[in-house]
């Protein structure tokens, strides 16, 4: 089977700084995306890891670790715009991307 | 990255009834994948479609209930069948990213479908 585990909810205030933990189970592993969701619109992508290591776009950065099955994504100087929903998801081998149960997060003035 | 034109944007059905939503892409795409959204939820993968072959449907869908047709290379369609109040959700298309880039996955606006 797969599944991804993320958390729930986040809280944070204007300009700081968020991290969303992401851990996988999987079969046919290829990467890993990361995607923002604002209530009422289509998911919107954020970024992609492969390989280990840290990726950076801007305010947003990822990291994957395969070894572990682990990623997390990084949103800095954070504002108002970025209350969403921020789902983590698998691409398999084959293609097909898998999603996690999706982080609030809610940014606070 | 692709551009996807789906509708309709939304609906309100009667029970027993079916609803075709339509999904056009601006470029040809070899794979085209249909969500399901339900309220408050992640996206759960119905099927996925290629060209010239039957679609590939996840464990709790089967085709009888979510037919899908491929016609093309740039378009899709997915049927809800029989509709219950339980399929009322937000239904999503998406194409396949570029392996050699950035590797996004592309989403049409969604149909948010309500049965009544």
């Amino acid at each position: 089977g797969q599944s991804l585990e993320q958390p729930s909810e986040v809280t944070a205030v204007e300009g700081a700084i968020v991290q969303i933990n992401c851990t996988y189970q999987t079969s046919g592993f290829y990467g890993l995306s990361w995607y923002q969701q604002h209530d009422g619109g289509a998911p919107t992508f954020l970024s992609y890891n492969a390989l280990d290591g840290l990726e950076e776009t801007g305010r947003f950065s990822s990291f994957l670790s395969r070894s572990d099955s682990y990623g997390y994504l990084l949103l800095q100087e954070l504002q108002m715009k970025d209350s969403a929903s921020y789902f983590c998801a698998v691409i398999s081998s084959w293609g097909k991307l898998q999603f996690g149960a999706g982080t609030q997060v809610v940014v606070t003035p | 990255s692709a551009v996807i034109s789906q509708k309709p944007s939304r609906d309100i059905c009667q029970r027993g009834t079916s609803l075709t939503i339509q999904c056009q892409v601006d470029s040809q795409v070899t794979m085209m994948f249909w969500y399901r959204q339900q309220p408050g939820q992640s996206l759960t993968l119905i099927a996925t479609a290629n060209q010239g072959s039957e679609a590939t449907y996840e464990s709790g869908f089967v085709i009888d209930k979510f037919p899908i047709s491929r016609p093309n290379l740039t378009f899709s369609t997915l049927t809800v069948s029989n509709m219950s109040p339980e399929d009322s959700s937000i239904y999503l298309c998406s194409v396949e990213g570029r392996r050699d880039r950035d590797y996004g996955y592309t989403f049409g606006s969604g149909t948010r479908l309500t049965v009544v």
